[in-house]
């Protein structure tokens, strides 16, 4: 019940291109879901976050979606760019709780030129 | 505020040897949590602090895992009788209350 399931493993979206991210979760107790955004070698980064009281937030090129009736949440990266490749994570936690992330397992992005 | 401090940032170390992370979070921020990542998984939660309380820990810490965080301030790490298996990267993140977490860079172990 803790999980985070994340799709695709990788995806390739050409320059100029929508990348799209899933992630379902299990536990109810989450209310918290963040997208991090991580290159090699380095720490994660958080990108935008949204809590179950909205069904969608934008903030530039970077949209999450979420579906609370399916447990679902996904990020739409628009008009991407070589420099979005990275390995992106989604995540949940229990913002009263302890506030521990449970992150998905990852997906890393190729855009091609 | 230069955001969240982990020192160092790659250790290198034989197996059996005692080794300490560092953790300087933003300031006043109360939570803080340390996280494992191994190549090509996402972080994994291993504990985390309420101020100098250490309030959960998973059970991925065993007995050679110990951490601190002496009057709420920075945080280590320490990892005792090191084992091939604990070759990882070890980050370190913060946050204030519900707020979103913010992570370092990671210390890199490798044990040999």
């Amino acid at each position: 019940q803790q999980q985070v399931k994340q799709s695709p493993q990788s995806l390739i979206v050409q320059k100029g291109g929508i990348s799209i991210i899933n992630c379902a979760y299990e536990n109810t107790a989450f209310d918290y879901f963040p997208w991090y955004q991580q290159f090699p070698g380095k720490g994660p980064a958080l990108l935008i976050a949204i809590r179950p009281d909205v069904s969608e937030k934008k903030e530039g090129r970077f949209t999450i979606s979420f579906n609370k009736s399916a447990k679902q949440f996904s990020l739409h990266i628009m008009d991407s760019q070589p420099g979005d490749s990275a390995t992106y994570f989604c995540a949940a936690s229990n913002s009263g709780n302890t506030g521990k992330l449970i992150f998905g397992q990852g997906t890393t992005l190729q855009v091609k030129p | 505020d230069t955001g969240v401090s982990q020192d160092p940032r790659h250790k290198i170390t034989k197996r059996g040897q005692n080794v300490t992370f560092r953790c300087d979070p933003i300031s006043e921020h109360n939570r803080l949590y340390w996280y494992r990542q191994t190549l090509g998984q996402g972080p994994e939660f291993l504990t985390y602090f309420q101020n100098e309380a250490q309030l959960e820990k998973s059970r991925l810490l065993s007995d050679r895992f110990s951490a601190e965080r002496p009057k709420g301030s920075f945080s280590t790490l320490e990892i005792q009788r090191t084992e091939q298996g604990d070759s990882a990267m070890y980050l370190c993140a913060s946050s204030f209350e519900t707020a979103g977490a913010f992570f370092g860079q990671g210390t890199r172990l490798t044990v040999v």
